[in-house]
């Protein structure tokens, strides 16, 4: 069965400093992976999404994120916070039955 | 160009008591699928709807229940509630019955007391 872990909570960076996001995945097979975000009192947005063209994806607002086989990861990073992205970030993995699986979300605060 | 939408935007209910929640897609959509949020958790899927039949289903009870109608607008129905069906239900459109791109509504929050 497919499953993804988002290995922190929380996380708190300064205003123009990087941004990681972890993400491991679990699958019998080469996966379909997600980016979320969810902004306060805001719908979900799609970030990225990686479908086996290339390992390194490239979202909107500045955010990317690298594919890993050998370590099951697809983290999000983005080389300088903005205050606006203070959000919730959810690693989702599309099953074989192409139902969406959420991870339980990050967090990400930005200090001016 | 609306996105997706959906009504009410906060619902309070009692246990035993049954609610319905709606959700018009965005335009060009013809596929809703229905997300249950609880608090601190990431969305879970509940059931899509695609050509007015609901094409896939996740882990819930049949007290939940959807209907899809020929505008492509959906309802979702909760009987019997219970306390813990308290959450943000969110609403996702998209194409051709995938998951491929999905816009999602800004949700409603149910509280049953």
């Amino acid at each position: 069965a497919q499953s993804v872990t988002q290995l922190d909570s929380h996380v708190s960076v300064s205003e123009g400093t990087p941004v990681l996001l972890r993400c491991n995945y679990s699958s019998s097979y080469s996966p379909s992976l997600f980016w979320y975000v969810q902004h306060p009192n805001k719908g979900l947005q799609l970030l990225l999404k990686y479908t086996s063209a290339a390992t390194l994806v490239k979202g909107i607002n500045g955010f990317e994120a690298e594919f890993k086989k050998s370590e099951t990861s697809f983290h999000l990073t983005k080389p300088s916070a903005h205050m606006s992205d203070a959000a919730e970030y959810f690693c989702v993995v599309r099953s074989g039955t192409d139902k969406l699986i959420f991870g339980t979300g990050t967090r990400l605060q930005v200090f001016p | 160009d609306a996105g997706v939408t959906q009504s009410p935007t906060h619902l309070i209910k009692t246990r035993g008591q049954q609610v319905t929640l709606r959700c018009s897609p965005k335009s060009g959509h013809d596929t809703v699928s229905w997300y249950q949020q609880a608090l601190g958790q990431g969305p879970q899927f509940i059931f899509q709807y695609y050509e007015e039949e609901e094409r896939q289903r996740g882990n819930f009870p049949d007290r939940f229940s959807g209907h899809q109608f020929p505008n492509y607008s959906s309802e979702l129905n909760v009987n019997a509630l219970l306390l813990g069906d308290s959450a943000l239900y969110l609403c996702a459109s998209s194409w051709g019955g995938t998951n491929e791109k999905l816009f999602f509504g800004s949700g409603t929050q149910l509280s049953v007391l």
